[in-house]
């Protein structure tokens, strides 16, 4: 299994849309989980953090669920701008600042 | 303003050359990293340093080193390049090496070997 695992892609949706990525992850000790957005040929970009009672920033929403290791980010009224690629990140077990990060998923939001 | 940057851009080169790729923040972070994304576009740890001392180091080839003259400065020297080091390869800082800490990444330098 691998340490994060990723939705495949890529989602193509309307502006509009409401779009929910899922994540699972392997290392049951993982402590800290983030979404990070990277643009096409550019760097990631903190989105979100993530914690156990959920958490929202403005249209996006981020959930966490130890028991079953899994994380989700749901974007609602999706906007043209919110076209990038999704990463999941997760921390190892007694990580020093070591991050995971899943493969992503990337998102098309059509006019 | 640039917080987390890198020299060069752009690199392309023959294998078997040697090359460094720069990385400055002025965030005042105390820990900074080297990640790689290969064509693949996973993106995968190197190194990490914090406050100067090396406190990741991933299973990288030894033709791989960092040194970071400074906390504000973590270089990355390549010796002896092969055709599997192309790469995009970021450098990053946080405020500490706590696995809570929002990592923030420069723009990245595009390596090809040809």
């Amino acid at each position: 299994r691998k340490e994060v695992e990723q939705d495949p892609g890529p989602f193509n949706v309307p502006e509009g849309a409401t779009v929910a990525f899922n994540c699972t992850y392997s290392n049951s000790a993982s402590q800290s989980f983030f979404w990070y957005r990277q643009d096409c040929r550019k760097e990631p970009k903190l989105l979100m953090s993530v914690y156990s009672s959920g958490n929202e920033d403005g249209r996006f929403t981020a959930q966490l669920n130890r028991a079953s290791q899994y994380i989700s980010l749901l974007i609602r009224d999706s906007k043209l701008s919110d076209s990038a690629t999704y990463l999941c990140v997760v921390s190892r077990e007694g990580s020093q600042g070591n991050l995971i990060f899943g493969k992503g998923t990337k998102l098309s939001v059509k006019p | 303003d640039t917080a987390v940057s890198q020299t060069p851009k752009y690199l392309v080169t023959q294998m078997g050359n040697d090359k460094s790729i720069k990385c400055e923040q002025n965030l005042g972070h105390d820990t900074m990293y080297w990640y790689k994304q290969d064509s693949k576009k996973f993106l995968k740890i190197m190194f990490s340093y914090n406050n100067k001392e090396l406190i990741i180091n991933e299973t990288v080839p030894n033709r791989f080193s960092p040194k970071s003259p400074d906390k504000a400065h973590l270089n990355l020297h390549i010796n002896s390049l092969e055709l599997g080091d192309s790469a995009v390869y970021f450098c990053a800082s946080s405020q500490d090496f706590g696995s809570g800490e929002t990592q923030y990444f420069g723009p990245g330098t595009r390596l090809l070997v040809l």
